[in-house]
């Protein structure tokens, strides 16, 4: 069973701050997802990766596939960035999440 | 375009009655998933549907639950016999095939049992 990890669990940035999200999987993946859920409860894909790295806008996701991590990077962080970051993989047939990342970024 | 959308948005009912949901994914969409998400708790997989392929169940949490899918339209989520711990958010996602493929979420069904 895959076992996926987010650190940190909470997270509190002042405005413009750059912000660094964590996520690690205990076994081969074929992909990792970043979604995002903002408060009221709807879920954004951010990303999908399986390897190197990908940036939209402010986000950036790398992934280091023989180290079984990957990062989300916010720069010049804004309240409306507030939400919690979740990760999720893909292995064979399965897909798991990690537990969470909740973000606040105060203005 | 429409995107995933879910009915109902917010269902209560009492111990023990059945339950449907459903999920209408975006169209063109062939890979199709249920998630549930307890009140502060993180998500978990239930059931997803690839094409006409038989769906890998092996997220459902008991023979309570069961899931149908039309061809690559419409899926409903059954939940027979309820209990206090369903009670959550239920989320369909779809997306172009499974795998490599991002997923478009819908909105969700909050489900309560009393």
């Amino acid at each position: 069973k895959n076992e996926v990890e987010q650190s940190p669990q909470n997270l509190t940035a002042q405005e413009g701050e750059f912000i660094t999200i964590n996520c690690s999987y205990s076994v081969g993946i074929s992909a990792l997802h970043w979604l995002q859920q903002h408060p009221g409860g709807g879920i954004v894909s951010l990303f999908m990766l399986s390897s190197g790295k990908k940036k939209h806008g402010r986000l950036i996701a790398t992934i280091n596939i023989q180290e079984k991590h990957s990062s989300l990077h916010i720069t010049a962080s804004h309240p409306r960035d507030s939400a919690v970051y979740i990760c999720a993989v893909n292995y064979g047939q399965n897909f798991v999440f990690g537990p969470g990342t909740r973000l606040s970024v105060l203005p | 375009g429409a995107g995933v959308s879910q009915s109902p948005s917010n269902k209560v009912t009492e111990k023990g009655k059945d339950v449907e949901l459903r999920c209408d994914p975006i169209s063109g969409h062939t890979a199709l998933y249920w998630y549930r998400q307890r009140l502060g708790q993180g998500l978990e997989f239930l059931i997803y549907f690839q094409g006409n392929s038989a769906p890998d169940k092996s997220g459902l949490p008991s023979d309570r639950f069961s899931a149908e899918r039309t061809g690559e339209s419409v899926s409903t989520l059954t939940i027979q016999r309820t209990q206090q711990e369903d009670s959550a958010v239920y989320l369909c996602a779809s997306s172009f095939r499974t795998g490599y493929y991002e997923q478009y979420f819908g909105p969700g069904t909050r489900l309560t049992v009393t």
